[in-house]
């Protein structure tokens, strides 16, 4: 079973609406990722951290996508207006080093937008 | 176009036989690879990492790299029904962010 969990397993939203997910990592990975996973099982990176600060994000993450990981707290990644082409599986994985790492996935949170 | 690319897009074994899986790169700055595994409604898992030319083997899996031809290969043998799921190339540079770049991969089905 993943030691990083992810909520909810099941997301529904309308166009427009925010989309709120959350992450735990496994204990001692400070290092996470955020990837989107779409019908054609494309992996898309969205945007990682390590401790509370951001390493690298794409584009897509700095206009409607926000991620963030507080010290103390669930990781999380909020889309502010959803669009229909935004449904996909939304995956969280976690790391015990940035470099030449093997990342340990959450089962993800399917996010469908009506 | 992708820079991690698999092949076969699907492949179908007997019980017991011998499955075979590709993953061809277009950077030369990718120098680690890794398989991962996905079975239906859960996340990848990593099956093993490859970083060295030649070999590397855990149990019924064995990886090849070829670094000059950026070529890694992934071999089950003895292939269980359990083994059917989706499974993943994934590669990344030196340095950098410890991005990995996922292929689009490949669907096995052991036929019992």
């Amino acid at each position: 079973n993943s030691k990083v969990i992810q909520t909810p397993r099941y997301l529904v939203k309308g166009q427009g609406q925010k989309a709120k997910m959350r992450c735990i990592p496994e204990k001692g990975h400070p290092v996470v990722f955020w990837y989107q996973q779409n019908k054609n099982n494309e992996f898309k990176f969205l945007i990682n951290f390590q401790n509370q600060e951001v390493l690298q994000q794409i584009d897509m993450t700095e206009k409607r996508f926000s991620a963030e990981c507080p010290s103390n707290s669930p990781c999380s990644l909020e889309i502010q207006s959803s669009e229909a082409g935004d449904s996909a599986l939304y995956l969280c994985a976690s790391s015990p080093q940035v470099s030449q790492n093997t990342l340990y996935f959450g089962a993800g949170t399917r996010l469908s937008v009506l | 176009q992708q820079k991690v690319q698999q092949s076969p897009e699907s492949l179908s074994v007997p019980e017991g036989g011998m499955a075979s899986l590709n993953c061809t790169s277009s950077d030369r700055n990718f120098q680690y690879f890794w398989w991962y595994r996905q079975h239906s409604g859960e996340g990848p898992k990593a099956l093993m990492s490859i970083f060295s030319d030649g070999d590397k083997k855990e149990g019924r899996f064995t990886a090849h790299l070829n670094k000059a031809s950026l070529h890694v290969s992934l071999h089950i043998r003895d292939s269980q029904p359990s083994d059917s799921a989706l499974y993943f190339c994934a590669a990344s540079g030196t340095g950098n962010t410890g991005k990995l770049i996922f292929g689009l991969g490949t669907t096995l089905q052991v036929q019992p």
